[in-house]
């Protein structure tokens, strides 16, 4: 067990439908990151937010936002949901300190299947 | 999006055997992490290196940071049928204000008993 939640593990839902994923990262890390893997793909990067403020963005698309909340945990939003958005979406957390080194653990993903 | 090269792609071997895997990039990291990832599942984080040169083991695998901060190879000795998955590299680097993760295409790993 990493520490990571993610829920729901499994959605499925409707073209040109929305929905929530919920992370909720390691007790202590700030940063989350949020990634999007395709069936049989790598891991694309979506987006970082440390500490309540987005850090880094990657290829997310205009219809795909994030948050996170005064209590670390980060929403990942997808709208008008399209067949090709069908993924693993991972979150994953660290702890982020200028001096230190850091890893990223992983949750256990939500399988979003778009019909 | 962007991502490191890694290889081989794909991998069959028997059990018993050993495993070598790299990943390259252009740019330069601080940090190198390699994943193991098994089907439905999230990566599990296997080593973590952080220094250039440096050599880290975990049980049977061995990982080493790239002299060049440029690449790391991941070993894994005496396979057995539970080192099935795909393994993941992640280099790591620190331009100011973020320490995004930038991920390797994946090994994928069958080993034949």
């Amino acid at each position: 067990d990493s520490g990571v939640t993610q829920t729901p593990k499994h959605l499925i839902t409707a073209t040109g439908q929305r929905v929530t994923l919920r992370c909720s990262p390691r007790s202590g890390d700030l940063s989350v990151y949020w990634y999007q893997q395709s069936l049989d793909q790598g891991l694309q990067f979506l987006i970082q937010y440390y500490n309540g403020e987005e850090r880094a963005k990657g290829n997310i698309l205009e219809r795909f936002s994030a948050q996170q909340f005064p209590d670390l945990h980060s929403e990942l939003n997808l709208s008008s949901l399209e067949l090709g958005d069908s993924a693993l979406y991972f979150c994953a957390s660290s702890v982020e300190m200028d001096t230190l080194n850091t890893e990223a653990f992983f949750g256990q993903g939500t399988r979003l299947t778009v019909v | 999006g962007q991502q490191l090269n890694q290889s081989p792609q794909s991998m069959f071997i028997q059990e018993g055997e050993d495993v070598s895997m790299n990943c390259t990039s252009s740019s330069i990291f601080n940090t190198w992490l390699w994943y193991k990832q098994d089907p439905g599942e999230g990566p599990v984080l296997l080593i973590a290196l952080y220094k250039a040169g440096e050599l880290t083991s975990n049980g049977r695998l061995t990982a080493q940071f790239g002299i060049t901060r440029k690449d790391s190879f991941l070993n894994i000795s005496a396979s057995i049928p539970s080192d099935v998955g795909i393994y993941f590299c992640a280099g790591q680097r620190r331009p100011s204000g973020t320490y995004k993760y930038i991920f390797g295409t994946g090994t994928r790993l069958k080993v034949l008993a």
